[in-house]
């Protein structure tokens, strides 16, 4: 079965430092999605890309997030300078865009800000 | 006003068991969507079951099945026959606005701790 596969599956990074945390949406999905996940707490949304811009964003993703799908494949997350609160699970997600089609999780990216 | 809320921090359930994990949403909206995920300790999502708003019938995926009241915008999930490997966290979340335009973002609530026992 097509999954969503990210990588790494671990990032430590210094504070201060930019990371770029990678995701490959299922081949025949239109919607992409960012979303964190703090420890012991619930999901959030980051952000979602259709049609290659951003559709919606939430008050999380501020100027120091990007999203880019620089080719047909990949779909990244980037975070220019880390600040030790960005410390979280991120998870990429991608949907067909049908409204009672599920998004399809990647195994997320856990990323420690040192 | 939090939109999903899960009131439920920790179930336990016997194996073999049913279990009900509650979840209640806050919208205006009246078309919108209800999605169970499980997340192991592992770490992954797993998509569960789907419930629409207009869906007449409950969702029933497998063991899993959703006990929709739309008038009180409650979509319990029932997961029937409980197993060791349901031990995980449970996340309703809800998706809105799917008549207009719509992306799809999906809102959670903070989750339910299911533990199985032998």
């Amino acid at each position: 079965e097509p999954e969503v596969t990210q990588t790494p599956s671990h990032q430590v990074t210094q504070m201060g430092q930019e990371v770029i945390l990678r995701c490959v949406p299922i081949s025949n999905h239109l919607y992409f999605y960012w979303y964190r996940q703090i420890l012991g707490q619930k999901v959030e949304f980051l952000v979602s890309f259709y049609n290659n811009e951003i559709s919606e964003k939430s008050e999380i993703f501020d100027d120091q997030f990007s999203v880019e799908r620089p080719d047909g494949s990949n779909f990244t997350l980037k975070i220019r300078s880390t600040k030790l609160e960005d410390s979280a699970m991120y998870f990429c997600a991608s949907s067909e865009g049908q409204p009672n089609q599920p998004q399809h999780f990647g195994d997320g990216t856990r990323l420690s800000i040192l | 006003a939090q939109k999903i809320t899960q009131t439920q921090p920790g179930m336990f359930v016997q194996e073999k068991e049913a279990v009900t994990l509650d979840c209640t949403y806050d919208t205006s909206d009246q078309s919108y969507g209800l999605f169970w995920y499980k997340q192991p300790s592992s770490g992954e999502m797993i998509f569960l079951i789907y419930q629409g708003s207009y869906d007449e019938q409950n969702a029933t995926e497998g063991r899993y099945s959703l006990n929709f009241q739309k008038a009180r915008k409650s979509a319990n999930l029932v997961i029937s026959a409980s197993q060791l490997g349901d031990s995980a966290m449970y996340f309703c979340a809800m998706r809105e606005g799917l008549s207009g335009t719509s992306y799809g973002k999906l809102t959670f609530g903070q989750g339910t701790i299911l533990t199985v026992h032998p």
